[in-house]
């Protein structure tokens, strides 16, 4: 167990609709990661919150928004979806910085009908 | 946009044996180059992340190796065992001001007992 909570395990929408994804970082923890995994690509880095600011950004689409909170755990929103959003969404935690070992989350599977 | 390889794509050995994998990247902006063990239905693991030309860090049997002139590490694994079983993740940090990661793609090992 790392350490960083992921909610929903699971999730199953359909095209055109929002889903928001949860992300508790590990205590201690201020910067929190948003990865996409999907069949036919590798791993995907998505965007960087550090202490509620976005830090850095990866391959993330406009119908797709992060925020960071002062509590400091994260949502990852996913608007307009198609099917080719179908994906496994991680969450990772560092203590600071994106050359600091990051913690990964169980993912929340994404399938979009 | 940064480029970040991994080879082989996949390696079976036999349990004892040792063997090596390489991942390269581009080398001018480089900041820190992570890796991960990522093993099926779990969540990618942190084994080091790297920072300076010609560090090596070591994990047990695991240990790795960095030259940022050339843009490769190396990581070796130090007779195996069918528990290390996984999919080796490199990923790059470029220092260009917003920093993210790039994953490759990885190198599945099979360790047969």
């Amino acid at each position: 167990d790392s350490g960083v909570t992921q909610t929903p395990k699971h999730l199953i929408t359909a095209t055109g609709q929002r889903v928001t994804l949860r992300c508790s970082p590990r205590s201690g923890d201020l910067s929190v990661y948003w990865y996409q995994q999907s069949l036919d690509q590798g791993l995907q880095f998505l965007i960087q919150y550090y202490n509620g600011e976005e830090r850095a950004k990866g391959n993330i689409l406009e119908r797709f928004s992060a925020q960071q909170f002062p509590d400091l755990h994260s949502e990852l929103n996913l608007s307009s979806l198609e099917l080719g959003d179908s994906a496994l969404y991680f969450c990772a935690s560092s203590v600071r910085r994106i050359d600091n070992e990051q913690f990964f989350g169980p993912g929340t599977r994404l399938t979009v009908l | 946009i940064l480029n970040v390889e991994q080879s082989p794509q996949s390696l079976h050995v036999q349990e004892g044996d040792s063997t090596n994998f390489t991942c390269s990247f581009p080398s001018s902006n480089f900041y820190a180059l992570h890796w991960y063990r990522w093993e099926t239905a779990k969540s990618p693991e942190a084994l080091f992340v790297m920072t300076l030309n010609g560090d090596e860090k070591k994990k047990g049997r695991i240990s790795a190796t960095l030259n940022t002139k050339e843009g490769y590490s190396y990581l070796y694994i130090k007779g195996s065992q069918p528990e290390d079983s996984a999919t080796y993740l490199c990923a790059s940090v470029e220092d260009t001001g917003r920093r993210a990661l790039t994953f490759g793609s990885g190198t599945r090992l099979q360790v047969q007992p």
